[in-house]
């Protein structure tokens, strides 16, 4: 069964540095993956998405993802940090099913001013 | 507006003491599920419906019931809550239409304590 594991429950970074969010899946078949975000008291939000249109997934927020098969990662990445980006991030896998999609254990991102 | 809505949004209840957290989306999707949030465990999946009258269990289903009676609504029914049961409750829902890597939308989310 597909699966995903994030490294690191806590990320701290200072405003403006480069953000990393790391993602690494398991899966029997190619996969899609996903990055949600949650701010305090609310619901899970989509921040991008693979479905093997590009490596290279941009999403909102200046957020975006790489797809790497050889590594079997989707980390996440944002060049200059915002006090607004402060959440908790989950990573996600489906392989393709509705039913299919397992969530990472999430991280929790804060940002220093 | 699109969105999918969960009622109530905070339940402080006694071990016991049945209730329902509601979920209701406006979107027409035909897929509806119901996740736990722990922390150091993510998301986990107690049920799912698939549509109407077609419901299965998830990851974690002991202890809960659900009902897919119409296409908008699906409620989490906790006949006899336990405090193992305190968490954090999301309500999603999705289209089963597409080739995959559907997207899922959630409801602002319900935490529950049970003493």
């Amino acid at each position: 069964a597909q699966s995903v594991t994030q490294l690191g429950s806590h990320v701290s970074v200072s405003e403006g540095a480069l953000v990393l969010l790391r993602c690494n899946y398991s899966s029997s078949v190619p996969p899609y993956l996903f990055w949600y975000v949650q701010y305090p008291n609310q619901g899970l939000q989509l921040l991008l998405k693979y479905t093997s249109a590009a490596t290279l997934v941009k999403g909102i927020n200046g957020f975006e993802a790489e797809f790497k098969k050889s590594e079997t990662s989707f980390h996440l990445t944002k060049p200059s940090a915002h006090m607004r980006d402060a959440a908790e991030y989950f990573c996600a896998v489906s392989e393709g099913g509705n039913n299919d999609m397992r969530f990472g254990a999430g991280t929790r991102l804060t940002v220093k001013p | 507006e699109a969105q999918v809505t969960q009622n109530p949004r905070y339940l402080i209840t006694v071990t016991g003491k049945k209730l329902t957290v509601t979920c209701s989306q406006n979107m027409n999707h035909e897929y509806m599920s119901w996740y736990r949030q722990d922390p150091g465990l993510g998301l986990r999946q107690i049920y799912y419906s698939m549509n109407v009258e077609v419901t299965d269990k998830g990851d974690v289903p002991e202890g809960y019931k659900v009902s897919r009676k119409e296409k908008r609504n699906f409620p989490l029914i906790l006949e006899s809550p336990s405090p193992n049961q305190t968490s954090l409750y999301f309500c999603a829902s999705s289209s089963t239409l597409g080739t995959g890597g559907v997207e899922q939308y959630f409801g602002p989310g319900t935490r529950l304590t049970v003493t």
